[in-house]
Formats: structure tokens, sequence, C-alpha cells
């Protein structure tokens, strides 16, 4: 079946520095695929979407690029800062719901 | 201003009892959703409705249940059958069907706590 795998937290930064959070998927067909982030205490908020290989969602600084060939949405930002840091899941559509990957917590360091 | 609305944010409960959370959008979507997540978890989904007066179980149903009368409500609710019912509950709201991307938006959550 359909399936997302996100890298292992927490994902420890110091301020300013590179930030790259891998998910790969599994499904048939062309899925929407979707990043979203969730701060300590709250629901999530939608990060970014691609709905076509090839696309790549962008928002605050943050950017994720569909790739068919790899299966992959991986997030990255340049430069982080202390106020990223939170939770952030990777997720594709199926069957009219979507399917989640079990998230990795961000901690940045000033 | 569109969204979506839980309450409360906080809740408490004595074993054995059972307690309604409340789901209300004015988004006009379609589809509404339930999850659960538990500390360091990720979510799981415990009942979903595609349409008014229809839902389908999640992965996690049993010991709860919801009902749909209205577009924008969905309450959930958490049974004495439910054998650890202490968790944050996430509502979320979201367009439905074949040329959907089923894009999702959440509420603020709800805690519950057993005591």
């Amino acid at each position: 079946g359909n399936s997302v795998t996100q890298m292992e937290g927490p994902v420890t930064l110091s301020e300013e520095a590179f930030l790259t959070i891998n998910c790969t998927y599994t499904a048939t067909g062309y899925p929407s695929l979707f990043w979203y982030v969730q701060y300590p205490g709250e629901g999530l908020q939608l990060l970014l979407k691609a709905t076509k290989a090839d696309d790549k969602g962008s928002n605050k600084g943050f950017e994720a690029t569909y790739r068919k060939e790899t299966t992959s949405f991986h997030l990255e930002k340049g430069s982080v800062q202390v106020s990223d840091s939170a939770v952030y899941f990777c997720a594709l559509n199926s069957n009219y719901q979507l399917i989640w990957g079990a998230g990795t917590k961000l901690i940045i360091k000033p | 201003d569109g969204g979506i609305t839980q309450s409360p944010k906080y809740l408490f409960r004595k074993e054995g009892q059972n307690v309604t959370l409340s789901c209300e959008q004015n988004l006009n979507h379609d589809a509404m959703y339930w999850y659960r997540q538990d500390p360091g978890q990720g979510l799981r989904l415990i009942y979903y409705s595609q349409i008014v007066n229809d839902f389908q179980k999640g992965d996690i149903a049993e010991g709860y249940s919801v009902s749909r009368e209205k577009k924008e409500s969905f309450p959930l609710t958490v049974t004495s059958a439910q054998k650890n019912p202490t968790a944050f509950y996430l509502c979320a709201s979201g367009t439905s069907g074949r040329r959907s991307y089923n894009e999702q938006f959440f509420g603020p959550g709800t805690r519950l706590t057993v005591l």
C-alpha cells in the first residue's frame, strides 16, 4: 500500500545552518505531496505542497521538489531560525485521505 | 475569519465517563477528519466523513463514535470503552473527491486527560 517514510529525529542544528529533512514515499499513480508543520501544543499547518512531478513547493523560505524518479519530497531551508523549531510531517494523498509520515522534530539552537 | 474551531482546548474526565469533543468548520468543506496524537508520535486516523450523514472508520476507531448531521460539525465521542484515551485530538477538514488534492486544514486540538 501507499506509505511515507521520514528521517528520524530529533534533528538539531545551529541557527543559520542549512536544513534537509528527508521524505520518501511509496504510491501508485501521481499523488499530491505535502509538508505540514506543528508548533508545540498546536494543530498542524500546511507549509507547502506539490501536485505533480517536478513541481517545487515553497513557503517561508522552505522548499521541496516532487521527484518522481527517486520518489522523494525532501524539505530544505537555506538558513534556519530558532522560530523554525517544530515537528514537520510529510504526507501524500491516497483514496480521499492523507497518508502521514511519523514526523521529524527539529530543534534549532541559537 | 474562516477556519476550524475545537473546544475545549483542555478536557479532563474521570475514568469510565464518556466525553464529546467539538469540531466546527466554516470553510464549506465536505470532508472532515479526527486524528489522535500521542506524545512524540505521528497522527493516527480515528474516523472520517466525506459527506453529511456518512462516515467511515479509520485505523483506530474502537472506543470512539462520531456523527455528521451538519456539514459544519463533526463531534467525536470518546467512550468508556476506549482503554487509553489520554491524548491530543486533532480535527481537520478539506475538499474531497477524485479531482481533489485532499489538502487538509487543522483545528488547534483538544488535549484530553483521563484522571
